[in-house]
């Protein structure tokens, strides 16, 4: 059964650019939850989806943006890239809410913004 | 501000001896704590989690133990083993204030020697 897929696995970017990673939950997980790992720290949330909408959102500029789809695949746009973007972004998926039994992360985007 | 916090960035411990990671958290609504270990080029893989209304939980080698009064938690894994060397991170969600959002702490590697 495959895992939590995630693409690209790498990118690189330019200041200003525009970039979309995508997200591809365990079958039958209908959450998924958008975090950004930073080098030496640990994941920050970023957004969660549940259901195609929207269950909260993390300390993050209105640069960050996401979205779910009916299939609960989901994206996660960021816009006006600046350096300090940089960082490996992890998608996660649960079925319900994953704070008992564990959210299933994904092996992440790695994005450098040059 | 900083709500959970590891503060040993790394820890060192003899194959067949036991690992204790520490936690530590300022947050008194959070309500579930997890652990996690990571990996390089892989995502966060869920270890173990316990609620609030708990002190101890043990799954195999790995047990957790939740200090509340002291706002402490920590992972016990015995016995070490090399395939255990990872980054452990530590993670809580408040769910009625902040829904099952993940907190994470900056996280500890652990290097078990043969």
């Amino acid at each position: 059964d495959a895992g939590v897929t995630q693409s690209p696995t790498h990118l690189i970017k330019t200041r200003g650019q525009h970039v979309t990673l995508r997200c591809s939950p365990i079958s039958g997980h209908k959450s998924v939850s958008w975090y950004q790992q930073v080098l030496g720290q640990g994941p920050q949330f970023i957004f969660q989806y549940y259901e195609k909408e929207e269950r909260g959102r993390g300390n993050f500029p209105d640069r960050f943006s996401a979205r779910q789809f009916p299939n609960y695949s989901s994206e996660l746009n960021v816009n006006a890239l600046l350096l300090g973007d940089s960082a490996l972004y992890l998608c996660a998926s649960s079925f319900g809410g994953g704070y008992l039994y564990g959210y299933t992360f994904g092996s992440g985007t790695r994005l450098t913004v040059v | 501000d900083q709500q959970v916090k590891q503060n040993s960035p790394s820890l060192s411990v003899q194959e067949g001896r036991i690992s204790i990671l520490n936690c530590d958290y300022t947050n008194s609504m959070f309500d579930y704590f997890l652990w996690y270990k990571k990996y390089p080029a892989e995502g966060p893989t869920f270890l173990i989690s316990i609620s609030s209304i708990k002190d101890k939980n043990e799954d195999g080698r790995f047990t957790v133990f939740l200090n509340k009064s002291a706002k402490h938690l920590s992972l016990h894994i015995v016995p070490s083993q090399p395939g255990d060397s990872a980054v452990y991170f530590c993670a809580a969600s408040a769910l009625e204030t902040s829904g099952s959002r993940l907190t994470f702490g900056e996280g500890t590697q652990l290097t078990v020697n043969p």
